[in-house]
C-alpha cells in the first residue's frame, strides 16, 4: 500500500528553527509537495520537490531524497502566524496525490 | 497567483435535503478540479476527479450517487451532496490545476462547513 508518515505535532519556540519530517512508500514518485493548512482553512502551497536536495524559499526550505524516501520541511525565525498544520503529498505514478496526515506545529512565546 | 473560490463557506442543512457546492477558478481555467472531504485532525482525502466536460472519476468507496459531481466548464465545478445525512458533515475542499502538465500544483479553495442537522 501506499503511505505517508509524518509527526503527528510538535512544539518549537518564536524564533527558532523546526524541521518537519516526512516520509513516503508510494507507488512510483513524480513529486513531493508541502502545504500549510490553518485550522478551518483550506491548504495553501509551500514547496514542491522532484529531485534530491534542498529547495530554498524565503523562511521555509524543503529537502528531497528520493533514494530513502523522504524529505523535510525546515522553517526559519518561527513566528507566531507559523502555528498550523503541515501537510506532506506525494505524486504517485499515475500522478495522484497521496496524503500525509499532516504535522500541527505550536509556537510557543 | 491562481485562486479558486468556493461557495456557500458554510452550510447548515436538514437530514434528508440536498446541498450544492460550488468550486471556481477565477482567473485561470482549470482543467482539472479535484473534491476533498477533510475530517477535524485527520488528513485531506479525495472524493473524486473531474475533468471539464467528462464524467467524474470516484475514489473507491465514494458513492456516485450521494455526491454528485459536474464539471460544467472551465471554470466552474459543482459537487452535490443528496439527502444528506449527519455523517456528511465535514469540510469539503475543492482543488484545481490548470495545465495538463502532471507537475501543476493543485489550488485550493477556501473550503466549505457542511453541517447536517
Amino acid at each position: 500500500g501506499q503511505n505517508i508518515d509524518q509527526p503527528t505535532e510538535m512544539t518549537a519556540t518564536e524564533g527558532a528553527i523546526v524541521q518537519i519530517n516526512c516520509t513516503y512508500q508510494t507507488s512510483g514518485f513524480n513529486g513531493l509537495f508541502w502545504y500549510q493548512q490553518h485550522a478551518g482553512e483550506a491548504p495553501t502551497f509551500l514547496s514542491y520537490n522532484v529531485l534530491d536536495g534542498l529547495e530554498e524559499k524565503g523562511r521555509f526550505s524543503s529537502f528531497l531524497s528520493r533514494s530513502k524516501g523522504y524529505s523535510y520541511l525546515l522553517l526559519k525565525e518561527l513566528q507566531m502566524k507559523d502555528s498550523a498544520s503541515y501537510l506532506c503529498a506525494v505524486k504517485d505514478s499515475n500522478y495522484q496525490l497521496i496524503w500525509g496526515a499532516g504535522t500541527k506545529l505550536i509556537i510557543k512565546p | 497567483g491562481a485562486v479558486v473560490s468556493q461557495h456557500p463557506s458554510r452550510v447548515i442543512c436538514k437530514s434528508g435535503t440536498s446541498v450544492k457546492i460550488e468550486c471556481r477558478s477565477l482567473d485561470f481555467q482549470a482543467t482539472t478540479m479535484f473534491w476533498y472531504r477533510q475530517f477535524p485532525k485527520k488528513s485531506l482525502m479525495l472524493m473524486a476527479t473531474s475533468n471539464e466536460g467528462s464524467k467524474a472519476t470516484y475514489e473507491q468507496g465514494v458513492e456516485k450517487d450521494k455526491f454528485l459531481i459536474n464539471h460544467a466548464s472551465l471554470t466552474l465545478s459543482t459537487l452535490t451532496v443528496t439527502s444528506a445525512h449527519p455523517e456528511d458533515s465535514s469540510f469539503y475542499i475543492c482543488s484545481a490545476s490548470g495545465l495538463a502538465d502532471s507537475y501543476n500544483e493543485q489550488f485550493f479553495g477556501p473550503g466549505t462547513r457542511l453541517t447536517v442537522l
